[in-house]
C-alpha cells in the first residue's frame, strides 16, 4: 500500500530553472494538496485541488503552478526558480473532513 | 487572523518522565484539531482528530485532550522511539479543506 507517492525525492537546480515536483496518491482521495515546510515557519499551503478539474490557491502559491493531471495525480510546477523557494515539498491526500496523508517529501534546493 | 501556536518548540524527557505538549489555537471556528507525528526525512503521519471540547483520544503511550482555547498531547512513561516532532493542526469552518498548522514541538527521548 503505498500511499502518497512523490517523486523525485531530492532535486538540486540553479535559479532561473525550470521543473515539476509529481504526486501520486492510490487511496482514491478526491482532496490533494501541496505544502512547503521551512524551519521555524511549520507547513504552509501552496495550493489545493479539492476535486479533478479544480485547483484554489492557498497561503504561499507566488511562483508555483499546478495541475491535477487526473484523480490520481496533482503536480507542482515552478517555472523560474529562486532560492527563496528552496524547501522541502509534501504532498498530501484526503476525503472531506478526513485527515490528510502525506507523502515523504521532495527536498529542493536553489542555487 | 488564525494562529496555531506550540509550544514548547524542543523539549527532551528522560525514558518514563511523563510531560505535555501544548497546542494554542485562535481560530474563527473550530472544525477539528489534528495531531501528527513527523520522523526526520518523512511525511508528517496522522495520530489524531478532536472535534469537540472535552474530547479525549488515546494510543498506546499518548493522549490527546481539546478545550475551547487549547490541546494538549499527553506522554506517558515515554520511550526513546517516540522521539519526533509532533505537529498540530487546526481546520476551521469557513473553508473546511484547508489546515492550519503550528511549528511543532521536536520531542527527544533518552534511555
Amino acid at each position: 500500500n503505498a500511499g502518497v507517492t512523490q517523486t523525485p525525492k531530492f532535486q538540486v537546480l540553479k535559479t532561473g530553472q525550470s521543473m515539476t515536483l509529481q504526486c501520486a496518491q492510490d487511496m482514491n482521495h478526491n482532496s490533494m494538496y501541496w505544502y512547503r515546510q521551512d524551519p521555524g515557519m511549520g507547513l504552509r499551503l501552496i495550493y489545493y485541488s479539492a476535486s479533478e478539474g479544480t485547483t484554489d490557491k492557498g497561503e504561499v502559491p507566488n511562483g508555483y503552478n499546478v495541475s491535477r493531471l487526473n484523480k490520481r495525480e496533482f503536480s507542482l510546477r515552478l517555472e523560474s526558480a529562486a532560492p527563496s523557494q528552496t524547501s522541502v515539498y509534501f504532498c498530501a491526500s484526503s476525503e472531506v473532513n478526513q485527515p490528510q496523508h502525506f507523502g515523504d517529501g521532495t527536498r529542493l534546493s536553489i542555487l | 487572523e488564525d494562529q496555531v501556536t506550540q509550544s514548547p518548540e524542543a523539549l527532551r524527557l528522560q525514558e518514563g518522565e511523563s510531560s505535555s505538549l501544548n497546542c494554542s489555537y485562535t481560530v474563527s471556528g473550530l472544525r477539528g484539531l489534528f495531531w501528527y507525528r513527523q520522523d526526520p526525512g518523512k511525511g508528517p503521519e496522522f495520530l489524531f482528530t478532536l472535534y469537540s471540547a472535552g474530547e479525549e483520544k488515546e494510543k498506546e503511550r499518548l493522549k490527546a485532550t481539546l478545550t475551547k482555547k487549547e490541546s494538549f498531547l499527553h506522554i506517558t512513561a515515554p520511550k526513546p522511539e517516540d522521539s519526533a516532532t509532533y505537529l498540530c493542526a487546526v481546520q476551521v469552518s469557513r473553508n473546511t479543506d484547508k489546515l492550519i498548522f503550528g511549528t511543532g514541538t521536536r520531542l527527544q527521548v533518552f534511555p
